[in-house]
């Protein structure tokens, strides 16, 4: 089974922090992907990256940077917390789709709630 | 800019009762459509994906349909229980970068009274 792991289910931090939040996944997928989740607006894509070292904006990058430095691990870096940052935040990963859009199917960590005070 | 719609956006049902819940989207040019389940506070999992050459798509319970011409697809859920209650977002899927892209409706939230 695929397994993406999220550091943290739950966080609470204060305005101006620098907060980072980690994900794993076991699969060797090539394409990992943030996503924030807010009521009445959906999921919506933060960043990508299709390949260690490579990242790419989402809809929402505004605020947040992504660090990729081994193929497993997709960080994503809140410089400077704002209480507008509070929210759900998911990743998840997925293998290179070049084999046809068959594979491409997205698999999801659990999720982390962010609180900034 | 792809638009994903989902209606309704709550239902409570009986126990035992047969279901559609409907997606539409704005931009009939994707590669498939991924149908999910999302419980209170967890991540999101995989029901079902539908390819875009693809009319339907079964796995026990669950039918996908893909009307892509028509920006439309509907998630039938038969002989409905408790254990189904959830929220149900569906995602179409472009292309961007060479990497698959998920836009995602905001979701049906589904609640089957015993």
């Amino acid at each position: 089974d695929v397994k993406v792991t999220q550091s943290s289910r739950y966080l609470v931090k204060r305005t101006g922090e620098k907060v980072f939040l980690e994900c794993v996944q076991d699969m060797d997928h090539e394409n990992m992907f943030w996503y924030r989740q807010d009521p009445g607006l959906g999921l919506r894509l933060i960043y990508f990256s299709y390949d260690v070292k490579m990242k790419e904006k989402g809809d929402i990058p505004e605020g947040y940077s992504v660090s990729r430095e081994k193929k497993e691990r997709f960080s994503l870096i809140l410089e400077s917390a704002s209480t507008n940052q509070t929210s759900m935040y998911l990743c998840a990963s997925s293998p290179w789709g070049g084999g046809g859009a068959a594979k491409n199917i997205q698999y999801f960590g659990a999720g982390t709630r962010l609180s900034v005070l | 800019k792809q638009e994903v719609t989902q209606i309704p956006a709550a239902l409570s049902v009986p126990e035992g009762e047969n279901l559609v819940l409907n997606c539409s989207f704005t931009d009939s040019a994707i590669y498939n459509l991924q149908w999910f389940r999302q419980d209170p506070g967890k991540g999101l999992t995989s029901l079902l994906l539908i390819q875009s050459s693809q009319r339907e798509q079964t796995s026990g319970r669950l039918n996908a349909s893909l009307d892509k011409s028509s920006g439309r697809s509907t998630l039938y859920i038969a002989a409905s229980q408790p254990g189904d209650s959830a929220t149900y977002l569906c995602a179409p899927v472009g292309a961007t970068s060479g990497t698959y892209k998920y836009i995602f409706g905001t979701g049906t939230r589904l609640k089957v009274l015993a």
